[in-house]
């Protein structure tokens, strides 16, 4: 069965970066495209990130671009986003899920909680 | 960026009554639409995409309908399970993908 597993989440002062990855496993990693999507705390979902399973297409949501990078590691069955310049308004529950073969997720992780906070 | 609101922020329900959730888009999405469902302290769950189609493994009482800028997710009979948070989202017009607010269903 698909299982996507979120790590690298923690404290993290503002300004700081932090790096999280999401193991996939279940499914054939390298034929699907990859999001993050974060909800802070208490509120909706707010789509992050996406990148295609060749790499080649990487889309970043407004709040993020610039700062944030999606990668992955099809040899690890590994997904990642690097996140540089934190400030409060990352804090989130950053989860990782699977693209269907059209850009639904229809597979989630259980997420991975930053907090961003001196 | 295709706005998505959901309607109402909460809908009151009792165990056994039908509850019809809508979501708007600010423009057209066609049928690239997606239903989630989400309980406390879990991630999100598909439950419907391309507007009407059911995911594997989720019940019937749960149905999705519209195109366009309209549609609206129904349960035909909530079950104590259901009590949830629903959120819409679209992929027709992205990037970015977008969703709604959410419909928080609570008990009546």
């Amino acid at each position: 069965q698909v299982q996507l597993v979120e790590s690298g989440g923690g404290v993290v002062q503002p300004g700081r970066s932090r790096r999280l990855s999401c193991a996939a496993s279940g499914f054939t990693f390298s034929s699907f495209g990859m999001h993050w999507v974060r909800q802070a705390p208490g509120k909706g979902l707010e789509w992050v990130a996406f990148i295609s399973n060749d790499e080649i297409n990487k889309y970043y949501g407004d709040s993020v671009k610039g700062r944030f990078t999606i990668s992955r590691d099809n040899s690890r069955n590994t997904l990642y986003l690097q996140m540089n310049s934190l400030g409060p308004d990352d804090t989130a529950v950053y989860y990782c899920a699977k693209e269907a073969e059209v850009p639904f997720c229809d597979y989630w992780g259980q997420g991975t909680l930053v907090t961003v906070s001196s | 960026e295709t706005v998505m609101t959901q309607s109402p922020a909460t809908l009151s329900v009792s165990p056994g009554e039908r509850a019809i959730f809508s979501c708007r888009a600010s423009q057209s999405v066609s049928i690239n639409l997606a239903w989630y469902q989400q309980k406390p302290g879990q991630a999100p769950r598909l439950l419907i995409y391309s507007a009407s189609t059911r995911a594997t493994g989720v019940p019937a009482r749960f149905s999705g309908s519209g195109s366009e800028t309209e549609f609206t997710l129904t349960i035909s009979s909530l079950q104590s399970e259901d009590f949830a948070v629903y959120y819409c989202q679209q992929y027709n017009n992205w990037p970015p993908l977008t969703f709604g607010g959410g419909t928080k269903v609570e008990f009546k």
